[in-house]
C-alpha cells in the first residue's frame, strides 16, 4: 500500500520564479493539505484540496494556489517566489468520508525548496 | 483559534531513562490532540491522538501521552527512552470546525543520549 508520494524531493529556484509540487495521496484517501514547514518551525497550514475544490486556506497569499484532480492526486503552485517562501513543503492526505472519523493525517515526505 | 504550546526547545535524557515531551493547549470545544515525529530530512510520522476516552492514550513505539483537562496538557511520554528516539516531536491539535486541519507546535528536539 504505497502511502503519500510528493515530487520533487529536492529544488532551487530564483527569486520571481514559480514552482509546481506534486502529491499522490494514500490509497483510499480523498483529501489532500499542504503545509509549509520553515526551517526550526512546525509546519504552517496553507490549504486543502477535496472534491477537487479548495475547502480551507489558511494565512497565506494568493501567490499559493493549488490544484486536485479527478484521482484525488493534487498539485502546489507558488508564483513570484521570494526567499521567505523557502521550506519543507509537506502534503498530508486524508478521507473526508465518514464524517464521523476523526482519524489523523498521513503526511508524504515533503519537497524541499530553497529559493536564491 | 486553537492552538499548542510546546515550551521546551531541545529535550536531553539518557539512554533508557524515562522521557517527557510536554504541550500545552487552547481549543474551543473538545481538543483533539496529536502527536507527530519527524526524524531529519523526513516527513512527519503519526504516533498517537486523543479524541476522547481514556486520559492515558497508547500509541507507536512505545509512546504515550497523557490527556489533563484541567492542566490543559497533553505531555508524551515513554517510559525507558532508546538512541533512536531521538528526533523532532510535533503536538498538533485539529481545528474543530475544519476538517483535519491541524495547528502545529513549534517543535520539540529530543536528543537521547547514550
Amino acid at each position: 500500500d504505497a502511502g503519500v508520494t510528493q515530487s520533487p524531493t529536492h529544488l532551487i529556484k530564483t527569486r520571481g520564479q514559480q514552482v509546481t509540487l506534486r502529491c499522490s495521496p494514500k490509497s483510499g484517501h480523498d483529501t489532500v493539505s499542504w503545509y509549509q514547514q520553515a526551517l526550526g518551525q512546525g509546519p504552517q497550514f496553507i490549504f486543502q484540496y477535496y472534491e477537487e475544490e479548495e475547502r480551507q486556506r489558511g494565512n497565506f497569499p494568493d501567490r499559493f494556489s493549488g490544484h486536485q484532480f479527478p484521482n484525488y492526486s493534487s498539485e502546489l503552485n507558488v508564483n513570484a517566489l521570494l526567499l521567505g517562501d523557502s521550506a519543507l513543503y509537506l502534503c498530508a492526505s486524508s478521507t473526508l468520508r465518514g464524517q464521523g472519523d476523526t482519524g489523523e493525517l498521513f503526511f508524504g515526505e515533503g519537497s524541499r525548496l530553497t529559493v536564491l | 483559534a486553537q492552538s499548542v504550546a510546546q515550551p521546551e526547545d531541545q529535550v536531553n535524557v539518557a539512554e533508557g531513562n524515562p522521557l517527557t515531551v510536554k504541550c500545552t493547549y487552547s481549543v474551543s470545544g473538545n481538543p483533539y490532540l496529536f502527536w507527530y515525529v519527524q526524524y531529519p530530512n523526513r516527513g512527519l510520522q503519526f504516533l498517537l491522538k486523543y479524541i476522547t476516552g481514556d486520559n492515558l492514550v497508547k500509541g507507536s513505539y512505545g509512546f504515550e501521552a497523557e490527556f489533563n483537562k484541567s492542566q490543559t496538557s497533553f505531555h508524551l511520554k515513554k517510559p525507558s527512552a532508546l538512541v533512536s528516539d531521538s528526533a523532532l516531536y510535533f503536538c498538533a491539535v485539529r481545528d474543530p470546525y475544519g476538517n483535519n486541519r491541524l495547528a502545529f507546535g513549534k517543535g520539540n528536539q529530543v536528543v537521547v543520549i547514550p
